[in-house]
């Protein structure tokens, strides 16, 4: 089954402790993206990627970082997570724009 | 640049209601445009699409129609189900590059 996987789907830590969360499609699709969803502001781009080795901000990067070293995997790191980053986060991936994108179901992140 | 605007929500519907969405959008050139579905707890899922001018995208009973002319793309349905209380999201993707940009999302609850 086509699909973007991310792992875990829910996640609460401390502030400070560095985190990492997983997004692997097994479409061979070349761009991948990480959003995250808060009530009222709807999606906002944190990352995207158009092939290995090649990312650039989105609209908020700020306290994140990504990574592209296999075309299947994009994960998302959080060095020292902050209060302000618990949302709701997507990761996204997509063949050409004609297609759209396809949504993992999502991970609820809780820093306290 | 780009952007979508929606209509505010939260939407209350009865069920067999008529259902429209509104959806305008600022961008360059000829974007692709989508119609993305939430349900409570889950992921994104394309509900439709159109790629260009006076286009119709369908799905589900779910209609809406590329107007240029306006920059529109409004999301329409005939009777609304109880089952078709979600997250609504309309979305563009310029014709150059692969970024997605997203309206901020419209609540809609059918009530029996």
């Amino acid at each position: 089954e086509a699909q973007v996987t991310q792992n875990p789907r829910y996640l609460i830590t401390v502030t400070g402790k560095k985190l990492t969360v997983t997004c692997s499609q097994n479409m061979n699709h070349e761009y991948m993206s990480w959003y995250r969803q808060d009530p009222g502001l709807g999606l906002r781009q944190i990352y995207y990627s158009m092939n290995v080795e090649v990312t650039d901000k989105g609209d908020v990067p700020e306290g994140y970082k990504v990574s592209r070293k296999e075309k299947r995997n994009f994960p998302l790191i959080l060095e020292s997570p902050s209060p302000n980053q618990t949302s709701l986060y997507f990761c996204a991936s997509s063949r050409n724009s004609v297609d759209g994108y396809t949504f993992g179901s999502g991970t609820r992140l809780t820093v306290v | 640049g780009n952007s979508v605007t929606q209509m505010e929500g939260p939407v209350t519907l009865s069920e067999e209601a008529f259902l429209t969405i509104n959806c305008t959008y600022t961008a360059t050139g000829y974007p692709s445009l989508f119609w993305y579905v939430q349900y409570p707890g889950e992921g994104l899922q394309l509900l439709l699409k159109a790629t260009k001018a006076d286009d119709k995208g369908s799905n589900k009973g779910f209609e809406a129609t590329y107007r240029k002319e306006t920059t529109s793309f409004h999301l329409e349905k005939g009777s609304v189900q109880v089952s078709d209380s979600a997250v609504y999201f309309c979305a563009l993707i310029p014709n150059t590059g692969n970024q997605f940009y997203f309206g901020t999302g419209t609540s809609l609850t059918v009530i029996p």
